[in-house]
């Protein structure tokens, strides 16, 4: 069965200093992966999605995400944070050859400093 | 609508009650989803539909867990003889066939 593992559960970053948010999956199939985000109070925003071609994909808000199959990596940047990005960030996986459900990591919670 | 509603935002039932959850998907979407997701883990799939086919339960934690959408649009979720492991926030999505998933706000349940 698929994973997906994102090892940080808090990254604390001071505001306006890059970050990057770690995801691993356990797919050896080809998958779709996802960032979404959840703002306090929100629900779940789709920040970036993979589903084919180039291996760095943009996102909303500043954020991009390098697929790695070697690695099986799908980790998030952004090269400067700002107070507004404080959020809980999800990393998921689906399958394109059964219902496309989402397989989840347990998400890592983005603190901005001042 | 122009995005995916659930309703309640928030429900306290005690423990043995019956609770129903409704989730009212983007007009234009085939496909609606039902995660369930407890407190400090990321969601889990519980089910979904296309239209009003009901394809996978496999999610379903036990038989007390049931889902509708018998026309095809607005879903609901249903726990009979709620427990204190049901709490969790249940979120709904919608999408085209294959497409992006599109999240409500959740609903927040707690069984006392």
């Amino acid at each position: 069965a698929q994973s997906v593992t994102q090892l940080d559960s808090q990254v604390p970053v001071f505001e306006e200093a890059p970050v990057e948010l770690r995801c691993n999956y356990s797919s050896s199939v080809s998958v779709y992966l996802f960032w979404y985000v959840q703002y306090p109070n929100q629900g779940l925003q789709l920040l970036l999605k993979y589903l084919s071609g180039s291996t760095l994909v943009k996102g909303i808000n500043g954020f991009e995400a390098e697929f790695n199959k070697s690695q099986t990596s799908f980790h998030l940047r952004k090269p400067s944070v700002h107070i507004s990005d404080t959020a809980e960030y999800f990393c998921a996986v689906s399958d394109p050859g059964g219902n496309y459900q989402l397989i989840w990591g347990a998400g890592t919670k983005l603190i901005i400093k001042p | 609508g122009a995005g995916v509603s659930q309703s309640p935002r928030y429900k306290v039932t005690k423990r043995g009650q019956d609770v129903t959850l409704r989730c009212d998907p983007i007009s234009s979407h085939a496909t609606l989803y039902w995660y369930q997701q407890a407190l400090g883990q990321g969601p889990e799939f519980l089910t979904y539909f296309n239209y009003e086919a009901q394809p996978d339960k496999s999610g379903l934690p036990s038989d007390r867990f049931s889902a509708e959408r018998p026309e095809g649009s607005i879903s609901t979720l249903t726990i009979q003889r709620t427990e204190q492991r049901d709490s969790a926030m249940y979120r709904c999505a919608s999408s085209t066939t294959g497409g992006t998933q599109y999240f409500g706000p959740g609903t927040r349940l707690t069984v006392l």
